[in-house]
């Protein structure tokens, strides 16, 4: 079954708001990535954080990963129609079983 | 070039038929998965693979059947039990090792 649980589950948001979405692991993480994807395509690699504290940006696109590396945050800033989609977290849990979460519907209004 | 191909990318089928959609990896992998979307909805594990001749149900594996007889190839046929066979399926490979997961393009399917 699934370990990782994103909040919130769909989110609505104006144009040039800031937002964030988080991912929780029930366990110890060894890795986690954060990837997009827009219905009837592939999914599209955003970042990878592997150490408690490390922060990686990507265009206005934010990730954390706590200390405990069992959470990640992802931040957007001024949202864009263009970040509209699916995010979702994944993360290597044991070492050995790769997991997605369940995924937030983002949605921008111009 | 290494990488993970699904083919088709569209696909359409009669209800009552079972279909296969397929999964190649070069990328020496050991692991495969094969995942569906359906529209505004993460992704749901349907059957996974970490070694050649063995693989396990996931989440959502009635009405699926799957194969692995080589690392490379990992086929999933959808049947006629499956009751909503329309979806998009994507299927991933990774390496532990390298703590790295990459997907196919995925394949859509729409039972008619």
């Amino acid at each position: 079954s699934q370990e990782l649980e994103q909040s919130p589950q769909s989110l609505i948001v104006q144009e040039g708001k800031n937002l964030t979405i988080n991912c929780t692991s029930s366990k110890t993480l060894y890795g986690l990535y954060w990837y997009k994807q827009k219905y009837g395509e592939g999914l599209i690699f955003l970042m990878m954080l592997q150490k408690g504290g490390e922060e990686k940006s990507h265009e206005k696109i934010t990730a954390k990963l706590d200390e405990k590396k069992q959470q990640s945050s992802l931040h957007i800033t001024a949202s864009q129609p263009s970040h509209a989609g699916i995010y979702l977290c994944g993360a290597d849990s044991t070492g050995n079983q790769f997991y997605f979460g369940t995924g937030t519907s983002l949605t921008v209004i111009p | 070039d290494g990488g993970i191909t699904q083919s088709p990318k569209y696909l359409f089928r009669k209800e009552g038929q079972n279909v296969t959609l397929s999964c190649e990896q070069n990328l020496n992998h050991d692991a495969m998965y094969w995942y569906r979307q359906d529209p505004g909805q993460g992704l749901r594990l349907i059957y996974y693979s970490q070694i050649v001749n063995d693989f396990q149900k996931g989440d959502i594996a009635e009405g699926y059947s799957v194969s692995r007889e080589k690392k490379e190839s990992f086929p999933l046929t959808v049947t006629s039990a499956q009751k909503n066979p329309t979806a998009f399926y994507l299927c991933a490979s990774a390496d532990w090792s390298n703590t790295e997961a990459f997907f196919g393009q995925g394949t859509r399917l729409t039972v008619v």
